[in-house]
């Protein structure tokens, strides 16, 4: 099956500071990509939707000059999550489609962001 | 906003019975997959049915969809303490672009 990494898998960090967050496809070209957050013991929420070479669509309520994605090439979006604050802490996952339609998505295995 | 609902939140039960999971969504749909995640890990796929149809298996899953409803269900067969895990349905809706959103997840127990 297809592949999705994420790097890094956890990361501490201190209030005040930006941590970003790859997202690749190692073996197939993904023209979408999905960022979601997930908070202990609760479901996934999509946080932003990235085609390549195109401005992200976020969802409601999301800020998108903190949460900055940037989807440069077609193995590749990254997250970057600006000024981070203790509530920012969560495991965020991403997810890669091959089309833009409806298709398998491919999940990574996450990161565990811990703002001090 | 999350698509729908599932029940039950949680559920205990012992090595060899079976385990029945619900899921609700409130949009059309064209398909609705269901996952599987490990505590602190990613999502585990485990299989999609379409919108036209009505039951699909694998393995020891067995997934229905009743679209009238706005419903699916996933039965396990002969669980085992490796199922232990959360279950999320998950509907991808062409809502202006297609995106899958989840459910909230029941969390399964199975007690060897």
């Amino acid at each position: 099956g297809a592949v999705v990494s994420q790097h890094p898998s956890r990361v501490i960090c201190k209030s005040g500071t930006s941590v970003k967050i790859e997202c690749r496809s190692l073996d197939f070209q993904a023209t979408t990509m999905f960022w979601y957050r997930q908070f202990p013991k609760q479901s996934l929420m999509l946080m932003a939707t990235s085609n390549e070479g195109s401005k992200a669509t976020y969802e409601q309520g999301v800020e998108k000059d903190k949460f900055l994605i940037n989807h440069a090439s077609l193995t590749l979006s990254t997250l970057t999550v600006t000024s981070a604050h203790p509530e920012d802490s969560s495991f965020y996952i991403c997810s890669a489609k091959r089309g833009g339609g409806s298709d398998t998505q491919y999940f990574g295995p996450g990161t565990r962001l811990t703002v001090l | 906003s999350q698509q729908g609902e599932e029940d039950p939140q949680a559920l205990s039960i012992q090595e060899g019975e079976n385990a029945t999971m619900n899921c609700s969504y409130k949009t059309s749909i064209n398909n609705l997959q269901w996952y599987r995640q490990n505590s602190g890990r990613g999502l585990v796929h485990l299989i999609l049915i379409r919108s036209n149809e009505r039951e699909k298996h694998s393995g020891r899953l067995r997934v229905t969809l009743d679209t009238s409803k706005k419903s699916s269900s996933l039965l396990i067969t002969a669980s085992r303490a490796a199922d232990t895990a959360s279950y999320f349905c998950a509907t991808d809706a062409n809502t202006g672009g297609f995106k899958t959103i989840f459910g909230a997840g029941t969390r399964l127990f199975v007690k060897a």
